[in-house]
């Protein structure tokens, strides 16, 4: 079967850098996105990997490794705004998004 | 504004009851989904239409059917709902090519009693 694997909640402080990792088992890989989730929103892209290595983009970097089958979201200078749900998600040979069931991280003071 | 519209945001509905959830979307993207969102899941497929004519069934259809008469519009209609069906429902749609990311609605919460 398909899974995504992330941890179900993270916690960190405000200024610090944050670290979410994502691992998957798919049917095929036809790239992996990153998208941030507001409690009551709807999610929104951040992130997208088909090669190996880093995408940075501002405050965030994604990475791929695309033979361990793993992905982290790097989130650096942490703001209180960042505090959100992160959803790691696989295109697969179906070119169908998998989605893993989200990292809600909390951001103190 | 360009994006893509639910109607409506929430909704109480009486088991076995028939529902149609609107989506729209004014990008021209080929590709439109629906998807469910549970607590402690991820967010799971229902329907997918990867053109306008077209329409597919993903991980969780059952209780569920779609059409798409048009390329802006991807409605969801619950034949007789359940309350298993109780969830937050998502639209999305994408231009249908691998490296683009989809754009999501703002969400339709449905509470089936």
């Amino acid at each position: 079967g398909q899974n995504i694997d992330q941890p179900t909640e993270m916690t960190a402080t405000e200024g610090a850098i944050v670290q979410i990792n994502c691992t998957y088992q798919t049917s095929g890989f036809n790239g992996l996105f990153w998208y941030q989730q507001h409690a009551g929103e709807a999610p929104t892209f951040l992130s997208y990997n088909v090669l190996d290595g880093l995408e940075e983009k501002g405050r965030f970097s994604s990475f791929l490794s695309r033979s361990k089958g793993y992905s982290y979201l790097l989130l650096k200078e942490l703001q209180m705004k960042d505090s959100a749900s992160y959803l790691c998600a696989v295109r697969d040979s179906n070119y169908q998004l998998i989605w893993g069931a989200g990292t809600k991280l909390i951001i103190k003071p | 504004i360009a994006g893509i519209t639910q109607a409506p945001t929430s909704q109480i509905l009486a088991a076995g009851r028939r529902m149609t959830l609107r989506c729209t979307q004014d990008m021209r993207h080929n590709a439109m989904y629906w998807y469910r969102q549970d607590l402690g899941l991820g967010l799971r497929l229902i329907h997918y239409s990867n053109t306008a004519g077209t329409t597919g069934k993903g991980e969780v259809p059952d209780g569920y059917s779609v059409s798409r008469a048009n390329t802006d519009d991807f409605p969801l209609t619950l034949a007789s709902a359940v309350p298993s069906q109780t969830s937050v429902y998502f639209c999305a749609s994408s231009d249908g090519s691998s490296s683009t990311e989809a754009f999501f609605g703002q969400g339709t919460r449905l509470t089936v009693v």
